[in-house]
């Protein structure tokens, strides 16, 4: 497809449950971003990967959340012991140029966390 | 950390008047400011962005200004039509990635 991709759209699971949220970004796109956004809230940075490697981690809420993408391309965003409050939209985003340019988003994952 | 500050949080105005969005950032060694216009239930899309070497931009009825020594921007919209209505965020870059303001929910009265 031409833009990103983001699977499930939506996911409703009971709390203490592990979650797994995928990725597909543009093709080329070597930075890919994970943001979370809460209802009235902006998009609040989660991660950042530039190729393989998360460059940026530092918006990550604890060590429940967990990202990879091991060949570059595709990301997954694991969720270990799912509590309430990590109910959201996930959003991920793909760039050619990083924070220099736009990120294109995809459209979400919405979780709820019963 | 960065915080990039954003308000009104909510905004209505007359179709056919103008709105304007403002937004202030903290971190001094930013020098990329784009603005994304998120309708309800779909993505965050970019709209106009600018960068810290020119101090205003345009694009049709949008325009963005910059004031690097305050650390303000500026979102204008003119002649405002029922479709301009949305959530808009702001956001400016901090090392390799984007921080992005609250949002200004912007509704245009019939």
């Amino acid at each position: 497809g031409a833009g990103v991709s983001q699977t499930p759209s939506n996911k409703v699971t009971e709390k203490g449950k592990y979650v797994e949220l995928r990725c597909d970004p543009i093709s080329g796109h070597t930075a890919l971003y994970w943001y979370r956004q809460s209802l009235g809230q902006g998009p609040e940075f989660l991660i950042y990967f530039q190729g393989t490697g998360a460059a940026d981690d530092s918006g990550l809420p604890n060590d429940r959340f967990f990202a990879v993408r091991p060949e570059g391309s595709v990301s997954t965003l694991k969720i270990q012991r799912t509590e309430r409050g990590d109910s959201a939209v996930y959003l991920c985003a793909s760039s050619p140029t990083g924070a220099k340019g736009e990120l294109f988003f995809g459209e979400g994952s919405r979780l709820t966390v019963l | 950390g960065e915080n990039v500050e954003q308000h009104p949080s909510t905004l209505s105005v007359q179709e056919g008047d103008s709105a304007v969005i403002k937004c202030t950032y903290s971190d001094s060694a930013s020098n990329y400011f784009p603005w994304y216009k998120q309708e309800l239930g779909k993505r965050p899309q970019l709209i106009i962005d600018i960068r810290s070497n020119v101090g205003e931009k345009k694009d049709q009825r949008i325009a963005v200004t910059l004031n690097k020594t305050a650390k303000h921007f500026s979102l204008h919209i003119t002649e405002t039509q029922p479709e301009d209505s949305a959530v808009y965020f702001c956001a400016s870059n901090r090392d390799d990635k984007i921080i992005f303001g609250k949002g200004t929910r912007l509704h245009i009265l019939p």
